[in-house]
């Protein structure tokens, strides 16, 4: 079975401070992506990376840099946390190449709430 | 890009009903739509898939229907149980590098 992890369930920070939240998948696969759920709207595409040292913008990127040093970790920086990014973070995998439209693999998520 | 709608957000039925969920999206050119199941507490995972060369298909109690021409689908939960009891997201491919674009979630409560 695919397994994402995440580093964190539940995180709390403070505005201002630097939030790092960490992915991992063990299944070899090329793309990996982060997500930001809120009710009433969804799951929207922060960030994605089809290949290690790449990265590609989604549709909510500012506020966020993404970092892949390494093929099965992607990881979701939040260079000054404001209240407005408090949210549930799930970070996904699935498989790249010439395939189209592969299967996306999530983690359990992450539950940020920024004071 | 791709823009999807997703109806209703919340949804009760009883258990045995059935359930319908129904979205929109806005490219013609978009030929792949999955389903995705969220419990509690986890991430969403796929639960059935449809292509466009297909109007229709099955896995046991939960069904996808397409319709091209009116750019819509549809997930069909039939015999409902409680542990259908989820969140539910459709999507639509957009952009590049196996990109979807998720429709807003129904909320669905199978009521014993």
């Amino acid at each position: 079975d695919v397994k994402v992890t995440q580093s964190s369930r539940y995180l709390v920070k403070r505005t201002g401070e630097k939030v790092f939240l960490e992915c991992v998948q063990d299944m070899d696969h090329e793309n990996m992506f982060w997500y930001r759920q809120d009710p009433g709207l969804g799951l929207r595409l922060i960030y994605f990376s089809y290949d290690v040292k790449m990265k590609e913008k989604g549709d909510i990127p500012e506020g966020y840099s993404v970092s892949r040093e390494k093929k099965e970790r992607f990881s979701l920086i939040l260079e000054s946390a404001s209240t407005n990014q408090t949210s549930m973070y799930l970070c996904a995998s699935s498989l790249g190449g010439l395939a189209r439209y592969n299967e996306q693999f999530f983690g359990p998520g992450t539950r940020l709430t920024v004071l | 890009g791709e823009n999807v709608e997703q109806h209703p957000s919340t949804l009760s039925v009883q258990e045995g009903d059935s359930a319908v969920i129904k979205c929109t999206y806005s490219d013609s050119a978009s030929n792949y739509f999955p389903w995705y199941k969220q419990e509690l507490g986890k991430g969403p995972q796929l639960i059935i898939d449809i292509r466009s060369n297909v109007g229709e298909k099955k896995d046991q109690r939960i069904a996808v229907t397409l319709n091209k021409t009116a750019k819509h689908f549809s997930l069909h939960i039939t015999e409902t149980q409680p542990e259908d009891s989820a969140v539910y997201f459709c999507a639509a491919p957009g952009g590049t590098g196996n990109q979807f674009y998720f429709g807003t979630g129904t909320s669905l409560t199978v009521i014993p």
